[in-house]
């Protein structure tokens, strides 16, 4: 079935610094949204894509829909202790409703 | 504004049993859609209803699963006979427009564990 890519699978850092992730994929992506799970919750809407090339931030969290729209990436900056959890990227193939999903990043944030 | 309510948040059943979930999507949104997440994994997408029409269960197996979303109340996922492979995290999530439309705002889940 269709893929996407997400990496890294996880991430250690220290409190203050700048997160990056990004998913891609071989095929044509209507919408990408970013997603956060923390444990035993449900994911969390964080940011959704609609078009191409289209940059959207929420607080310290920046994402972008890549322009070949096969790819997008999720930046957090300054992170803090409640950043911790497995980030998710999500995206519609053409119209459809199902959402494809990338098997997540975890933030693991060094004390 | 309640978000998404899924119950039970834990389900524990012996194998060959029957599991009922049960979600009640936020107000106004009569788009509903079920996914599976096992751990270390994405979700997986099993069905799509709106208020009593199942719109696609292309992701939900065809034998001892099932899914209704009745004119009133919750939307319910059954599975029946239930076997240790049925283990999982069960997600709804509901929307007021036909995604792709509007982004959909998922429950906190309900854990199945087939012993």
């Amino acid at each position: 079935g269709q893929q996407l890519n997400q990496s890294p699978q996880s991430m250690f850092i220290q409190e203050g610094e700048d997160v990056s992730m990004n998913c891609t994929s071989s095929s044509i992506f209507n919408t990408w949204l970013w997603y956060k799970q923390d444990p035993g919750e449900g994911p969390v809407l964080l940011i959704a894509l609609y078009k191409a090339g289209e940059l959207t931030s929420n607080g310290r969290l920046t994402a972008q829909f890549g322009i070949t729209r096969k790819d997008s990436f999720l930046n957090i900056s300054a992170s803090i202790p409640s950043d911790v959890g497995i980030y998710f990227c999500a995206g519609h193939l053409d119209s459809n409703y199902q959402l494809i999903w990338g098997a997540g990043t975890k933030l693991i944030i060094k004390p | 504004n309640a978000g998404v309510m899924q119950n039970p948040r834990h389900l524990v059943r012996r194998r060959g049993q029957e599991a009922r979930l049960r979600c009640s999507p936020m107000k106004g949104h009569s788009h509903v859609y079920w996914y599976r997440q096992l751990p270390e994994e994405g979700l997986k997408f099993m069905v799509y209803l709106q208020k009593e029409n199942i719109i696609d269960e292309s992701g939900m197996p065809k034998e001892r699963f099932s899914a209704e979303f009745p004119k009133e109340g919750p939307s319910i996922l059954r599975i029946q006979q239930v076997v240790r492979g049925d283990s999982a995290a069960y997600f709804c999530a509901s929307s007021p427009l036909a995604s792709p439309n509007s982004p959909l705002h998922f429950g906190n889940g309900t854990r199945l564990t087939v012993t």
